[in-house]
């Protein structure tokens, strides 16, 4: 069925270094791939997205990164600071409208 | 100005109990979502409308009934609380079903004693 697999399930780095969230999803009809950053406490809130007809995406300090024949998609944080540290969620969608979540990463930020 | 509010933020209630969930969007969209936040963080859809009109029916009990009475509303009325159901719930809007960003609500966080 639908599946998306998000790795690692828990990130920690030094302030400054980068940092990299990888998913695979199994459907094959999916164009559009979110990602959603979630504080303790707060609601998911959406960071950057990406559609299938593009390979790659840049905001600032993030980018996100799309591999549809290999159907891969990888969030990438440089220069991380110490508010980066939340919990990460990839999406993907279905034919039905339906967005599929990964399991989250937990991104730590050591100052 | 919240664009989607939902209330109440905490709901504390007894197994066995009744209880409904509000959620509003003043962002002129016509999809609204209701997801599920278990403890291990993982956000699973339940139901989503898209004007008015239910889209997305997910293995859910049948305890659970969404209501959108116009598409800038959508509730949810839990019947016969299980302990199961503490969660934190929360609910979302997009402007069409078709692969948009999706607006989230502060939540709420139902605990059952």
């Amino acid at each position: 069925g639908e599946n998306v697999e998000q790795h690692p399930s828990t990130l920690s780095v030094q302030e400054g270094d980068s940092a990299v969230i990888k998913c695979t999803y199994s459907d094959s009809a999916s164009n559009y791939f979110p990602w959603y950053k979630q504080e303790l406490g707060k609601r998911p809130q959406l960071i950057i997205d990406i559609r299938s007809n593009v390979g790659e995406k840049k905001d600032q300090r993030i980018a996100v990164t799309l591999n549809k024949t290999a159907k891969h998609f990888s969030l990438h944080i440089t220069e991380t600071q110490p508010e980066d540290s939340a919990v990460y969620f990839c999406a993907a969608n279905n034919q039905g409208g339906k967005l599929i979540f990964g399991q989250g990463t937990e991104l730590s930020v050591k100052p | 100005d919240t664009a989607v509010s939902q209330t109440p933020k905490y709901l504390v209630t007894q197994m066995g109990n009744d209880k409904s969930i509000k959620c509003e969007q003043n962002l002129g969209h016509d999809t609204m979502y209701w997801y599920k936040q278990d403890s291990k963080k993982f956000l699973k859809i339940m139901f989503s409308y898209n004007n008015k009109e239910l889209i997305i029916n997910e293995t859910v009990p049948n305890r659970f009934s969404p209501k959108s009475p116009d598409k800038a509303h959508l509730n949810l009325h839990i019947n016969s609380l299980e302990l199961g159901d503490s969660a934190v719930y929360f609910c979302a809007s997009s402007k069409s079903y078709e692969g948009q960003p999706q607006h989230f609500g502060d939540g709420t966080r139902l605990s059952i004693l």
